[in-house]
């Protein structure tokens, strides 16, 4: 069965001290990957899509990176605004329309 | 302001009682889609629509029906809810043009059925 996994569950960090979340997925084949913020009591908002093994995206803080069975979203040098839940979902090959999500890191940047 | 809307945002039901969590959308999307979020889960897709007339279960459509006669909406029909639909709902569009590479997602509906 296919599946997203997102490790770890939760993670607390200090103001500055980088980190990584992680995006494992097994799918039949993979048409893009998708990285979402979420805050709370609000919808998740867009950040990444990456579609190929070595492709890289940024913005400001955040950096998404794609390996064939494998995401990562590092933070470099958060700040507490960069606190929230992070999302990670998978679009297929094959079925465009549906999507499976992770259950998310929730990420609490403490000053 | 480009944005998706969802009503009501708050909802508490008994168990039978039909009802109809409505979503538009006014950035002219193709796509639409809802999902349910839970605690540990995260969110699961119920249906989505890639166009007008063309609608396709998600991972948990059991219990739901949708239906899209115009492109700026997309309700969410439960026809008899029961307490293990209580969850929180979004409604979310995108543009085929780029693959659905960005999803817009509402700001949510908490459904509670007692």
């Amino acid at each position: 069965e296919d599946q997203v996994t997102q490790s770890p569950e939760a993670l607390r960090l200090q103001e500055g001290e980088s980190s990584s979340l992680n995006c494992s997925y097994t799918v039949s084949g993979l048409r893009g990957l998708f990285w979402y913020r979420q805050d709370p009591g609000k919808g998740p908002e867009f950040l990444f899509t990456l579609y190929s093994a070595g492709e890289e995206k940024e913005k400001e803080r955040l950096k998404a990176t794609l390996t064939k069975k494998e995401s990562f979203l590092h933070i470099t040098a958060p700040k507490p605004e960069d606190s929230a839940t992070y999302l990670c979902a998978v679009q297929e090959t094959d079925s465009w329309g549906k999507f499976q999500f992770g259950a998310g890191t929730q990420v609490v940047v403490t000053p | 302001e480009a944005q998706v809307t969802q009503n009501p945002r708050y909802l508490i039901t008994v168990t039978g009682k039909k009802l109809t969590v409505t979503c538009s959308q006014n950035m002219n999307h193709e796509y639409m889609s809802w999902y349910r979020q839970d605690p540990g889960l995260g969110l699961r897709q119920i249906y989505y629509s890639m166009n007008v007339e063309v609608t396709d279960k998600g991972d948990v459509p059991e219990g739901y029906k949708v239906s899209r006669k115009e492109k700026r909406n997309f309700p969410l029909i439960l026809e008899s809810p029961s307490p293990n639909q209580t969850s929180l709902y979004f409604c979310a569009s995108s543009s085929t043009t780029g693959g659905l590479s960005n999803q817009y997602f509402g700001p949510g509906t908490r459904l509670l059925v007692l």
